[in-house]
């Protein structure tokens, strides 16, 4: 059961323009979301974070949304730039024996077009 | 600058062999976690490690097993190699506590023959 699901596996965006990743998820348990960027051979890094008590959360050109009754979050990256071509993972920690384990979600691979 | 190492990039195995993947962090951190990316399925867990000497089944488990026994070093162990474990596999470490983010290595890139 994909308690973290991201239906769009990619998404083509003209330069300079928004683009917007989405996630979806079932447990309502989870109140803190992270997102991930991924480059080709290498590991994920740390993104953007959002606790549920709030409904946005901006870091420069990246902005993340909770929409916690529709069990929703995206992330808009504003403008779009060729480096950030990559894959974004959403995630939610779930806490098991004290130790928190993310569920990531399937990602969606950016492409940013010139 | 915090880093996760893994010890191979790039490795390449016969149906049958033991495979050792290492990994190392040099951040003191308690949390230690084994995943597995497949396109499609994202990041998926197979086993993490809250403390030294200690282990926890993730969402896939099977043919795999797990060694911490420095808080530095947690290592994947697939007893038996099989194709179907042809596959990314990245380490990951976080500090004690919630809402941490985890530090992840650059992945072994590991092909079953």
């Amino acid at each position: 059961d994909q308690q973290v699901k991201q239906n769009s596996p990619s998404l083509s965006v003209q330069e300079g323009r928004i683009s917007i990743l989405n996630c979806d998820y079932t447990n309502s348990m989870f109140d803190y979301f992270l997102w991930y960027k991924k480059y080709p051979a290498e590991g994920p890094t740390f993104l953007i974070s959002i606790s549920s008590i709030k409904d946005k959360n901006e870091d420069g050109r990246f902005t993340v949304f909770l929409n916690k009754s529709a069990k929703h979050l995206s992330l808009h990256i504003v403008p779009s730039q060729p480096g950030d071509s990559a894959v974004y993972f959403c995630a939610a920690p779930d806490i098991i024996q004290g130790a928190q384990k993310l569920v990531f979600g399937q990602g969606t691979r950016l492409t940013i077009n010139p | 600058d915090v880093k996760v190492t893994q010890s191979s990039r790039y490795l390449v195995k016969r149906t049958g062999e033991k495979v050792f993947l290492e990994c190392v962090q040099d951040m003191d951190h308690e949390n230690m976690f084994w995943y597995r990316q497949d396109p499609g399925l994202g990041l998926r867990l197979i086993y993490f490690s809250y403390d030294v000497k200690m282990k926890e089944k993730g969402d896939i488990p099977e043919g795999y097993s797990v060694s911490r026994e420095k808080k530095e070093r947690f290592s994947l162990i697939l007893e038996s190699a099989s194709t179907n474990q042809t596959s990314m596999y990245l380490c990951a470490s976080s500090p004690l506590g919630s809402y941490n983010e985890q530090f992840f290595g650059p992945g072994t890139r590991l092909t079953v023959l």
